[in-house]
């Protein structure tokens, strides 16, 4: 059983389109986060929720916006896209303070 | 706030010798402190954590890592590396007993020669 999954994998969309990327643990977790991966591999934390609240939100656009309908879940919904969008979108979650983060396996994004 | 540097982008070592990554941090609270391994088109992997105690801490793979506090570096070493070690490489560091984000260093490529 994967421990955190994300869907799509791949996602190829145009400029302006509208678009989600999906998050799921079954590692009993509670707090969630997404990081966005540019292509020289730097990775920035964009936001973090803990038990369905907002706990961490980072510089980030307002087309960005996360939803937790559950503490297993934080989806990633992403406005208007923009080109300089286009990186690998990493969901990961973690137990609480002071461990680890359990990451997915990313989502490639690459706006057109 | 916390921050990471890793000193190195890429590091390039033959098969069989053995390898040294540089991590230094800097933060006015105490840390944990991680490496993560990315292997082409994949999601980070936990290597090795050091959260108290002991300040060497062994990892997967054989790889370990030496937490120093007054030089407040964590570098990563491995005696003897192989080409399946090939990634990149991540050091990334939190706040000590806070619910807080894990910032990431830029990551050290290590490149096996044959």
């Amino acid at each position: 059983d994967t421990a955190v999954s994300q869907t799509p994998k791949y996602l190829v969309t145009q400029m302006g389109n509208d678009k989600s990327i999906k998050c799921e643990q079954n590692l009993g977790h509670d707090t969630m986060y997404w990081y966005k991966q540019d292509s020289k591999k730097f990775l920035k934390i964009m936001f973090s929720y803990n038990n369905k609240e907002l706990i961490i939100n980072e510089t980030v656009p307002n087309r960005f916006s996360p939803k937790s309908p559950d503490k297993a879940h934080l989806n990633l919904h992403i406005n208007s896209l923009e080109l300089g969008d286009s990186a690998v979108y990493f969901c990961a979650s973690s137990p609480g303070t002071g461990t680890e983060a359990f990451f997915g396996q990313g989502t490639r994004l690459t706006v057109v | 706030a916390q921050s990471v540097t890793q000193l190195d982008s890429q590091v390039p070592v033959f098969e069989e010798a053995p390898v040294e990554l540089r991590c230094n941090y800097s933060s006015s609270v105490s840390v944990y402190l991680f490496w993560y391994v990315q292997y082409p088109n994949q999601g980070l992997q936990l290597l090795l954590k050091y959260l108290s105690g002991s300040t060497l801490v062994k990892g997967i793979n054989g790889f370990e890592a030496e937490f120093n506090k007054s030089q407040t570096s964590f570098h990563l070493r491995k005696p003897s590396v192989h080409i399946s070690d090939t990634a990149e490489y991540f050091c990334a560091v939190r706040a000590a007993n806070r619910d807080d984000k894990i910032i990431f260093g830029k990551g050290t490529r290590l490149h096996i020669l044959p």
